[in-house]
């Protein structure tokens, strides 16, 4: 069964730093697209990021361009999401998923149990 | 930006209710609609992929329909496990977006 543990979130005052990873498993984790999904405390789901299977194809959403950096490395099966000038509204529960492709396109079928980021001061 | 716009926001139901939930977009999207169940403090869980695909494991009381911008995702028999918040999210492009949620009570 595919396994996907998120760690790295913790209380970052505003305008600070953080950086989530999460730790890929039984699959093959070089082959499959990643996503970052965030919901902030009794709010809805917020797509936040993919990155390609080979790193060359990102995007963000509006919400966090410019801020946050998403990057992997095959080799250590591993996701990560640099988030820089934190701000209130990034507070949530950030998960990684993977998305499978079917019929050329990808949905998120595979998540993980998510971490938690809090900013405030 | 394609927005999905998704509705009842929530809905009371009774054990054994058959339950529809409507997920409208904002433009075409060629059946690349997905739904997830969500239950308080789990990770979210696929339900349905490619609009009406239900994905392995998920009981058959559940399923989905539609084509273009609208979509519905049924619950046949609401069985008390089913009690949970649902989202849809198109994946016809970046960004990928979710619609608001219908909690089912």
């Amino acid at each position: 069964e595919v396994q996907l543990v998120e760690s790295g979130g913790g209380l970052v005052q505003p305008g600070g730093s953080l950086r989530l990873s999460c730790a890929a498993s039984k699959f093959p984790f070089e082959s499959f697209e990643m996503n970052w999904v965030r919901q902030a405390p009794g709010k809805g789901l917020e797509w936040v990021s993919y990155i390609s299977s080979s790193g060359s194809s990102i995007d963000y959403a509006d919400s966090v361009k410019g801020r946050f950096t998403i990057s992997r490395d095959n080799a250590k099966n591993s996701l990560y999401l640099q988030m820089n000038s934190l701000r209130a509204e990034d507070t949530g529960v950030y998960y990684c998923a993977r998305a499978y492709y079917y019929d050329s396109r990808g949905h998120l079928d595979s998540w993980g149990q998510g971490t938690l980021v809090a900013v405030s001061s | 930006d394609i927005q999905m716009t998704q509705s009842p926001s929530s809905l009371s139901a009774s054990v054994g209710d058959r339950v529809t939930i409507t997920c409208r977009a904002s433009q075409g999207i060629s059946n690349s609609l997905a739904w997830y169940q969500q239950k308080p403090g789990e990770a979210p869980k696929l339900l349905l992929y490619a609009a009406s695909r239900l994905q392995s494991g998920v009981p058959s009381r559940f399923s989905g329909s539609g084509s273009g911008t609208d979509y519905t995702l049924t619950i046949s028999s609401l069985q008390p496990e089913d009690f949970a918040t649902y989202y849809c999210q198109h994946y016809y492009n970046s960004p990928r977006t979710f619609g608001q949620g219908t909690k089912v009570e």
